[in-house]
């Protein structure tokens, strides 16, 4: 079956622990990126990649890393969480950012609390 | 710089009775667009998507939508709701030039569905 997924589903940390959220494609896009969810706000853009060690800010990158390593692994990272990254995390991927009219793939997204 | 625009956080109609939710976008060219989906505790999902074929796109479970280009809108309508279709719909654009940035959305409409 064709699918992002992203782990863990649920995460609550505290302040300043290094964790990573891992998202994973076997639909061999190029194209992958990290969006985070906010009430009121709708979705927002953290960090794309057009392929593999490839990487450029979104919208809103700090505090936020990103590697490409692989065509098909896509984490972020957080080196120091903070209480405003308390969010909803959604991984994307579309075959190609140079049609723009592919349609992206979604992940069913990483809720992470921030303490 | 493209925007979107969805008029309305929440949208509240019965059962039965017809779903209209607003979309307008901001692009110096025709962009494209699309609607996607959230159910409750999950992802993303791809309801439909303009891309310059035909103005009038039809989608999946009964959603179709309208470019319209002189009002920059892509409204999304049903004739007849069902409470399945209780979810929160984005709306978002890209720009056919192609490109890195991904999709710009809006901030989301819930839609509530009345017994």
């Amino acid at each position: 079956e064709a699918q992002v997924t992203q782990n863990p589903r649920y995460l609550i940390t505290v302040t300043g622990k290094k964790l990573t959220v891992t998202c994973s494609q076997n639909m061999n896009h190029e194209y992958m990126s990290w969006y985070r969810q906010d009430p009121g706000l709708g979705l927002r853009q953290i960090y794309y990649s057009m392929n593999v060690e490839v990487t450029d800010k979104g919208d809103v990158p700090e505090g936020y890393k990103v590697s490409r390593k692989e065509k098909r692994n896509f984490p972020l990272i957080l080196e120091s969480p903070s209480p405003n990254q308390t969010s909803l995390y959604f991984c994307a991927s579309s075959r190609r950012a140079s049609n723009s009219y592919n349609e992206q793939f979604f992940g069913p997204g990483t809720r992470l609390t921030v303490l | 710089a493209q925007s979107v625009t969805q008029l309305g956080s929440h949208v509240s109609v019965s059962e039965g009775a017809l779903v209209l939710l607003r979309c307008n976008y901001s692009s110096s060219v025709p962009p494209y667009l699309f609607w996607y989906v959230q159910y409750p505790n999950q992802g993303l999902q791809l309801l439909l998507k303009y891309t310059s074929a035909a103005t009038l796109v039809k989608g999946i479970n009964g959603f179709e939508a309208e470019f319209k280009k002189s009002e920059t809108s892509f409204h999304l309508t049903k004739p007849s709701a069902h409470m399945r279709d209780a979810a929160e719909y984005f709306c978002a654009v890209s720009d056919p030039g192609g490109g890195a940035d991904g999709l710009t959305f809006g901030k989301g409409t819930h839609l509530i569905i009345q017994p």
